[in-house]
Parts: C-alpha cells; sequence; structure tokens
C-alpha cells in the first residue's frame, strides 16, 4: 500500500545551520505531496505541497522538490531560526486517503 | 480565512464514562477527516466522511462512532472511555472536487484525558 516514511528524530541545529529533512514514498498511482509543521500544543499546519513531479514547493524558506525518479520528497532549509522549532510530516494524498510519515522532531538552539 | 473549528479544546473524562467531539470544517469542504495523535506519535487515522456519508474508516476502534451532519459539522462520539483513549484528537477537512490539489486543513485539536 501506499506509505511515507520519513528520517527519524530528533534533529538538533545551531541557529542558521542548513536543514534537510528526508522523506521518501511508496505510492501505486501519482500522489500529491505535503510537508506540515506542528508546533507544541497545536494542530497541523500546512508547510508547502507539490502535486506532481519535478513540482517544487515553497514557504518561509523551506523548499521541498517532488523528485519522481528517487520517490523523495526532501525538506530544506538554508538557515534555521530558533522558531522553526517543532515537528515535521511528510504526506502524500492517494485518491481521497492521506500517509502520514512519523514526523521528525527539530530544535534550533541559539 | 475561516479554519477548521474543534470543540472542546480539552476535555477530561473517567473511565468508562462517554465523549463527544464536534468538529466544524471550512465552508465548502465536502470531506471530514479524523484523526488520533498519541504523545510523540503521527496522526493515525481514523474515519473520513465525505458528502456526509462514511467514506473510508481506518484504526478506528468499535466503541467510538462518528457522524456527519446536513450542516457538514461533525462529531465523534467516544463510549466506555479507557485510559488509553487519552490524545489528541484532530479534525481535518478537505475538499474532494480539487482531490489532487486540495490538502488537508486541521483544526487545532481536542485534548482528551481520561483518568
Amino acid at each position: 500500500g501506499d506509505s511515507v516514511t520519513q528520517m527519524e528524530g530528533p534533529v538538533t541545529l545551531s541557529e542558521e545551520a542548513f536543514l534537510t529533512i528526508n522523506c521518501t514514498y511508496t505510492a501505486t498511482g501519482y500522489p500529491s505531496l505535503f510537508w506540515y509543521v506542528q508546533y507544541p500544543g497545536e494542530g497541523l499546519q500546512l508547510l508547502l505541497k507539490a502535486t506532481k513531479a519535478d513540482d517544487k514547493g515553497s514557504n518561509k524558506g523551506f523548499e521541498a522538490t517532488y523528485r519522481k525518479e528517487t520517490t523523495s520528497f526532501h525538506l530544506e532549509k538554508g538557515s534555521v531560526q530558533v522558531s522553526d522549532s517543532a515537528v515535521y510530516f511528510c504526506a502524500l494524498r492517494s485518491d481521497n486517503q492521506f500517509y502520514f510519515g512519523t514526523g521528525t522532531s527539530l530544535t534550533v538552539i541559539p | 480565512a475561516a479554519g477548521v473549528i474543534q470543540s472542546p479544546r480539552h476535555l477530561i473524562k473517567e473511565k468508562r464514562e462517554t465523549a463527544t467531539l464536534k468538529c466544524y470544517p471550512i465552508p465548502r469542504h465536502d470531506t471530514v477527516y479524523w484523526y488520533q495523535q498519541g504523545p510523540g506519535q503521527d496522526p493515525q487515522f481514523l474515519i473520513s466522511f465525505y458528502e456526509k456519508m462514511q467514506s473510508d474508516k481506518g484504526s478506528i476502534p468499535d466503541r467510538f462512532s462518528a457522524q456527519q451532519f446536513s450542516d457538514y459539522h461533525s462529531e465523534l462520539n467516544m463510549s466506555s472511555l479507557e485510559l488509553g483513549d487519552s490524545a489528541l484528537y484532530f479534525c481535518a477537512s478537505s475538499w474532494r472536487q480539487a482531490a489532487k490539489v486540495s490538502p488537508l486543513h486541521f483544526g487545532n485539536g481536542t485534548r482528551l484525558t481520561v483518568t
């Protein structure tokens, strides 16, 4: 079945460091891919999305490119801030079902 | 912009009691999803509704039931509560007509604590 595999955390970075959180997927069709962010005590918020191969989603300095050849959708940010500390979830939509990765906790220290 | 509204925000119940969680989706969204998230866990899909009919069923216990009403709001009913039911319960909505591009929009969740 469809699934998402996400890099395990927790990840701890210093402010202004480069961030990569790996995400790979398995899907039978042509899914849409998403990154969600969850701050403590809050719901998941959509961070960015890509709906077809080679699409690049971007928001708030975060980027991810839909790579069909490697079935990947890695999240990157060039310079993280303390306010980026949160849990990040990779997800795919296949038909009308959503599949989530297990989440990666990011802590950015000053 | 209107978001997904969930109530209550926090709920404390005792074992064997019942609980009802409510969800108001984004206007014009036709699909509602319920998720359960335990501490440090990813959201686990419980059940979904499309146009007021049950659409898909995930790992929802038999003690739980849900429905979507004519105004598209949804309620998750939980009976014979157990300690293990303590979790964050999220409702999310989406627009099936734009299936390819419409993401899930989450509410802020209901934190259920069973004592």
